[in-house]
């Protein structure tokens, strides 16, 4: 079973602050996620990635397979980007479709 | 593209009452469907694995006789909880993909049960 650890689990910046995001996961992955869930729940899909690096808009996602390690980056952090960012890999091989979700990061941006 | 809408957003109702979520994909066909728990400052908890046309695979630990799902159409999977109770108040979510294989995983809105 895959553990996914994320870090920090709360973060609290000032507006216009870079922000980053950390997660890392102990067991090979066929792809790693990066979601978004606002205040009432429902949860948005930033990035899905395998390798490199992947950019939209103010966000940037990257991926290290060998070390097992992704980061999310926030560029000119602004208020509507508090939320809490879950970090779900999902396994390799076979049928192992499922993901395997983080406890997330609370992050707080303070105009 | 690839909108999940579920509904209710939020039911409150007696114990013993039995309750059904829906989960659709409005804009595509949803060959798979997950429905997930999440308690509060908890990580989402996969409970069952649905295919059009098929039974629901339930994660150990999930009662299948209390988590009833019906996935009828490749674009509407259903989650019925039944007689319950204050323990199953929770935030419950599903997601749909499109195909098989490594398709991203496109998320609902969640449901957020209050059990009195």
């Amino acid at each position: 079973k895959n553990e996914v650890e994320q870090s920090p689990q709360n973060l609290t910046a000032q507006e216009g602050e870079f922000i980053t995001i950390n997660c890392s996961y102990s067991v090979g992955i066929s792809a790693l996620h990066w979601l978004q869930q606002h205040p009432g729940g429902g949860i948005v899909s930033l990035f899905m990635l395998s390798s490199g690096k992947k950019k939209h808009g103010r966000l940037i996602a990257t991926i290290n397979i060998q070390e097992k390690h992704s980061s999310l980056h926030i560029t000119a952090s602004h208020p509507r980007d508090s939320a809490v960012y879950i970090c779900a890999v999902r396994g390799s091989g076979g049928s192992n479709y499922k993901l395997t979700f983080g406890k997330g990061t609370l992050l707080t941006v303070n105009p | 593209g690839a909108v999940v809408s579920q509904h209710p957003s939020r039911v409150i109702c007696k114990s013993g009452t039995s309750v059904k979520i829906e989960c659709r994909s409005l804009d595509f066909q949803a060959t798979t469907m997950f429905w997930y728990r999440q308690f509060p400052k908890q990580s989402l908890m996969l409970m069952a694995t649905s295919n059009e046309g098929s039974k629901a695979t339930y994660e150990q630990g999930v009662e299948k006789d209390k988590f009833l799902i019906n996935h009828a159409s490749l674009t509407l999977s259903t989650l019925t909880v039944t007689s319950a109770h204050p323990e199953d108040s929770s935030f419950y979510i599903c997601s749909a993909q499109r195909g098989g294989g490594n398709q991203p995983q496109h998320f609902g809105d969640g449901t957020r049960l209050s059990i009195l």
